[in-house]
């Protein structure tokens, strides 16, 4: 089973500042890897698919990047609702997610 | 638009199965497009893929339930389900179902119900 794990696992930020999400996997997953936003209470939502393309209705802020085995989530500059748990999941074999990033307000 | 809604017990004795119905509005469940899927969240805890199915019945499970979890789809009733067996306290969780767009193209997944807790407790 591949693995994913997620750095940090907290990340403290202020509204305006740029957020750096990681996440690595135990083998390469090619470029299928997603992200996902939750926020308590909600389910998750899709922000990313296939490393580095938007869904539909993410803003611009929101960016992917990576392959093989190192995945980067860059949120340019924070507004304040994307304060939340975000996680990185894989579909290359079966499908796992990562345990977690939370982006909590500084 | 199309909305997902789980439904099922909300608490289920040590040793029974967990049965879970999620029932798709706003699209069908007999298109070949997508997979439909549960995931679950232990309270305090992050996302576990349970499995999915497609329109057709083929299945996938994670390779740690694979022995307990069996999913289902009735497209007469537009809904899937998910019958965990043998389950214990560390099956508490939040189950949610999800669609997972593959064609035409590979998506993710894209649309999720609002979760329905179940506990696990005599």
């Amino acid at each position: 089973e591949i693995v994913l794990t997620q750095s940090p696992a907290t990340l403290s930020l202020s509204p305006g500042e740029r957020a750096t999400l990681s996440c690595r996997a135990s083998q390469s997953v090619s470029s299928y890897l997603a992200w996902y936003q939750q926020k308590p209470g909600q389910a998750p939502r899709l922000l990313i698919y296939d490393a580095s393309n938007r869904a539909t209705g993410i803003p611009a802020r929101f960016s992917g990047s990576g392959s093989g085995t190192d995945f980067t989530l860059t949120i340019s500059s924070l507004e304040p609702e994307d304060f939340a748990v975000y996680y990185c999941q894989q579909r290359i074999s079966w499908r796992t997610f990562g345990q977690g990033t939370k982006v909590e307000i500084k | 638009q199309v909305q997902l809604q789980e439904s099922g017990p909300g608490l289920v004795k040590p040793s029974e199965t967990l049965s879970l119905t999620c029932t798709v509005s706003g699209g069908s469940v007999s298109s070949g497009s997508y997979y439909w899927s549960w995931i679950r969240q232990p309270p305090g805890k992050g996302l576990e893929w349970i499995g999915y199915i497609d329109y057709s019945g083929g299945s996938n499970y994670s390779p740690s339930l694979k022995s307990r979890a069996t999913t289902s789809i009735d497209t007469s009733k537009n809904q899937f389900s998910l019958k965990l067996s043998s389950v214990t306290a560390a099956d508490t969780a939040v189950y949610y179902c999800a669609r997972e767009i593959t064609r035409p193209s590979y998506y993710g997944m894209d649309v999720w119900g609002q979760g329905t807790t179940v506990a696990v407790s005599s």
